[in-house]
């Protein structure tokens, strides 16, 4: 499958702990987007990389939350001292930006449940 | 107001009939359109992609675009039950998307 892919699919935490999901994009991808889903909601944009550069972060992404892609491949986001307001379906998508429309693939997305 | 507003739903369709979803938006600086098809509990999957004014048809579905109104539309021709789904409006300006609440049609045997 050379499809975008997420890990876990699904995690559930404690409140206060910290979780990192890791989001592989399709391999020519030069980028990478992170939205959150909850329920009856379109995905609202988090962050987005071109190559390891991160070039936008949302409001939505207080300072509790960190993204990197290191080397221009895979991407983090990590959650720490998670809420249980956190907890959503977090969505990764990547496209190939060449100039001109792009068209991004979401991966499978983590479920997160913050008890 | 929303940037991105799809109509309520859900929509029920019997079965062989056309599902009509439409989609308005207020940034008119947005330059790419794109319908994608979420199943209960699944990721968004891409179904439809429009970048200029008029129709574009791919198979059942048809997409419409009218960036004067600032409206696009999918049309989705002879349902079929795997057609039941949610159908989230997405639309994009410089890298992001921005998606609407979506709208869920159920196809009716």
């Amino acid at each position: 499958d050379t499809g975008v892919s997420q890990d876990p699919r699904h995690k559930i935490t404690k409140r206060g702990q910290n979780v990192t999901f890791r989001c592989d994009p399709i391999s020519e991808h030069n980028r990478l987007y992170w939205y959150r889903q909850t329920l009856g909601q379109g995905p609202e944009f988090l962050t987005y990389f071109q190559n390891e550069a991160q070039l936008e972060k949302s409001r939505l992404l207080s300072d509790r939350f960190s993204a990197e892609r290191p080397k221009g491949s895979f991407s983090t986001l990590e959650i720490q001292r998670t809420e249980q307001g956190d907890s959503a379906m977090y969505l990764c998508a990547s496209s190939l930006s060449i100039g001109g429309p792009e068209t991004q693939y979401f991966g499978p997305g983590t479920r997160l449940l913050v008890l | 107001q929303k940037e991105v507003e799809q109509n309520s739903g859900p929509l029920s369709v019997p079965e062989g009939a056309i599902a009509s979803l439409n989609c308005t938006y207020s940034d008119r600086g947005s330059q790419s359109f794109f319908w994608y098809r979420q199943y209960s509990g699944k990721s968004p999957e891409l179904i439809m992609s429009i970048y200029s004014n008029g129709d574009k048809e791919d198979g059942r579905f048809t997409a419409q675009l009218n960036k004067a109104s600032q409206y696009v539309s999918l049309l989705i021709r002879d349902s079929q039950p795997s057609d039941s789904a949610t159908y989230l409006c997405a639309v994009n300006r410089d890298y992001k998307l921005s998606f609407g609440a979506g709208t869920t049609v159920t196809v009716r045997a």
